[in-house]
């Protein structure tokens, strides 16, 4: 099981320029998300997914969108990269949105600088 | 707003001393609270999960949770070098949303 994915790793942007990072699990997880870490503020939602199909918006969605392509993968897009979303990002899927199905497993991260 | 409260540190403990670490929370509707490990530069990693008042021990690990007073910490026994790391508080708040909601996280150094 090599658990939750992310690819690519690392990736520099130039403003204005936009790209796709991507995610996969294979725990058979329903539910999906994606978070931003920066420095002294923690880990912040940007969207999930409950379940295949469905997307919803977390605390910090403005630039960015997601596609849940199916229950494996959940990819993030950036349209338009701008030094504010200079960041790590981490996916994270869980079994269900209750009880000890509510465990969240990280991918390693990416790395984003956008110059 | 829903928040997470935790102290950034660095908190530095001896080896083999009790480290605590604290964590209070905003939403008195909250359920479940989850203590993750993130070494420098890797993703947080599960230690442990509590949903009822009380204690839960998992080895060198204990969870406390007190509803009442909103608070949640975490205590580890027997501190090693390993055990350095930041450690966040994270709740999952009241509301069909189930979103899970970070602390900044304390930074842990344990010192040989």
């Amino acid at each position: 099981n090599a658990g939750v994915t992310q690819t690519p790793k690392f990736q520099v942007l130039k403003t204005g320029q936009s790209m796709t990072l991507q995610c996969a699990q294979d725990m058979n997880h329903n539910s999906m998300y994606w978070y931003r870490q920066d420095p002294g503020m923690g880990l912040r939602l940007i969207y999930y997914s409950a379940s295949e199909g469905t997307t919803d918006k977390g605390e910090v969605p403005n630039g960015y969108n997601v596609s849940r392509l199916n229950k494996r993968e959940f990819s993030l897009r950036l349209e338009s990269a701008a030094p504010s979303q200079t960041s790590v990002y981490f996916c994270a899927s869980s079994e269900l949105a209750g009880g000890q199905g509510e465990t969240q497993y990280f991918g390693p991260g990416t790395r984003l600088l956008v110059l | 707003q829903k928040e997470v409260e935790q102290n950034s540190g660095p908190l530095s403990v001896p080896e083999g001393a009790i480290a605590s670490l604290n964590c209070t929370y905003s939403d008195r509707g909250s359920q479940s609270f989850f203590w993750y490990r993130q070494y420098s530069g890797k993703s947080p990693e599960l230690i442990m999960f509590i949903y009822s008042n009380g204690d839960k021990e998992d080895g060198r690990f204990t969870a406390q949770l007190n509803k009442a007073s909103q608070y949640v910490s975490l205590l580890i026994r027997d501190s090693q070098p390993s055990d350095s790391a930041t450690y966040l508080c994270a709740v999952i708040s009241s509301g069909s949303a189930r979103q899970l909601t970070f602390g900044s996280g304390t930074q842990l150094t344990v010192l040989p």
